[in-house]
């Protein structure tokens, strides 16, 4: 069993829906990750939160918002995408800043969510 | 510039034989990570093998070793003993620096099929 819980595995939305995707992890991990993953294409970084605080978002749309309620919750808000928006959404988690004490700082990845835009 | 380069898009191997993946990276950076996942159709990211820019030794984990050769920037993955169950995407990915906001680096994959 993975140690990223992913929910839901699929998701088919309509272009006006609201959803959620949401990663749950309990290994003390302060660094969270959302991906977006074209077939047979590596996963593109979308946004990052470090402490609980939103550390990176790579320019993108506003129609995805992330949320990070807690050191162990990650949720991605989804409203109003398109079908080019279909893809498998990762999410990962990572202990933080790696340091050469610390070491490899792994990217732990979920079992991700496929989504599917109509 | 690419940060990791995978050059083969797709390799075949014979079961039992061994495989080498190809991986070469670009980065300025003293302190960097490498690492390889492997992705099963079923879309799940699993970790394999990590090799921290400081560590003199390759690493080897079961069947997987990586060929760490520094001075050429490559990190090659080397799967021994090849079974079916090693079909799949692999990645080669990088983490630079120590405290660089925790962004990596991922190649474009090579698709790995294991011939009965």
């Amino acid at each position: 069993d993975t140690e990223v819980t992913q929910t839901p595995k699929h998701l088919v939305m309509g272009m006006t829906n609201k959803k959620s995707l949401k990663c749950e992890q309990h290994m003390g991990h302060r660094a969270m990750y959302w991906y977006k993953q074209k077939a047979k294409k590596p996963p593109e970084l979308m946004f990052v939160y470090s402490y609980e605080k939103l550390s990176i978002n790579e320019s993108v749309p506003s129609r995805f918002s992330p949320e990070c309620p807690n050191s162990s919750l990650l949720n991605l808000h989804l409203h109003a995408l398109q079908p080019e928006d279909s893809a498998l959404y990762l999410c990962a988690s990572s202990q933080g800043a790696a340091s050469r004490r610390t070491g490899a700082n792994v990217l732990t990845f979920g079992a991700g969510s496929r989504l599917t835009v109509l | 510039a690419q940060k990791i380069t995978q050059t083969q898009p797709g390799m075949f191997v014979q079961e039992k034989e061994a495989v080498t993946l190809d991986c070469t990276y670009d980065t300025s950076d003293q302190s960097y990570g490498l690492f390889w996942y492997k992705q099963p159709s079923s879309g799940e990211m699993i970790f394999l093998i990590y090799q921290g820019s400081y560590d003199e030794q390759n690493a080897t984990e079961g069947r997987y070793s990586l060929n760490f050769q520094k001075a050429r920037k490559s990190a090659n993955l080397v799967i021994s003993a090849s079974q079916l169950g090693d079909s799949a995407m692999y990645f080669c990915a990088m983490r630079e620096g120590l405290n660089t906001g925790n962004q990596f680096y991922f190649g474009t994959g090579t698709s790995l099929t294991v011939i009965p």
